[in-house]
């Protein structure tokens, strides 16, 4: 079985780029998580889905982040503008079931690292 | 405020002693807990878990313990090996969450040939 696969595995972009990030999830699995690490820290959530749905993208900072997961399949991560502040790994995760039923293992992607420059 | 919390940012251990990571936590909500492994460039995998009504999960070299009342977990590795060597995150799930972890900053072990 194929894992999450992300892309692109590194970017580099100066402040205030635009950044895009892309996360194909495990063929099944319905919820959809984007975290961010940032360094010397453990991941934190930005956008969860369920489906197509956001469902909780309380995290997400929405002045300059948005996501997108059409289809309920693939998901993308935007930035615009990119802050120097924004310097992390973006990781995609996801399992199969939604809401409180299903799996409670998220299977992660290798992530994306964002550096801004 | 850190939910969880992982206060050894390293540990280096002998090859074939035991490893034992520690996590603490404050949230009485939560009710499943999973560590995860980290090798550089990789990201995180799923290593053993334990829900709140057990004390004690085993998977082979991995055990992890539950203190509910310390409010407190551990992970053991024995025999360490050097292929342990990797970061670890404790993460935890509150009850209808919807299965959203909350991880701590992590440790890197270190096991020395």
């Amino acid at each position: 079985e194929a894992g999450v696969v992300q892309s692109p595995r590194y970017k580099i972009i100066e402040k205030k780029q635009p950044v895009a990030f892309w996360c194909n999830p495990i063929s099944g699995h319905n919820t959809l998580y984007w975290y961010r690490q940032n360094l010397g820290q453990g991941p934190e959530l930005l956008i969860r889905y369920e489906n197509e749905e956001a469902v909780d993208d309380s995290q997400l900072p929405k002045d300059r982040f948005s996501a997108e997961r059409l289809k309920g399949v693939d998901s993308t991560l935007k930035i615009q503008p990119a802050e120097l502040g924004d310097s992390a790994v973006y990781l995609c995760a996801s399992r199969v079931g939604t809401g409180n039923s299903g799996a409670n293992v998220l299977t992660f992607g290798a992530g994306s690292r964002l550096t801004v420059l | 405020d850190q939910q969880v919390k992982q206060n050894s940012p390293s540990l280096s251990v002998q090859e074939g002693r035991i490893s034992i990571l520690n996590c603490d936590y404050t949230n009485s909500m939560f009710d499943y807990f999973l560590w995860y492994k980290k090798y550089p460039a990789e990201g995180p995998t799923f290593l053993i878990s334990i829900s709140s009504i057990k004390d004690k999960n085993e998977d082979g070299r991995f055990t992890v313990f539950l203190n509910k009342s310390a409010k407190h977990l551990s992970l053991h590795i024995v025999p360490s090996q050097p292929g342990d060597s990797a970061v670890y995150f404790c993460a935890a799930i509150s009850s209808g969450s919807a299965r959203q972890l909350t991880f701590g900053s992590g440790t890197q072990l270190t096991v020395l040939p």
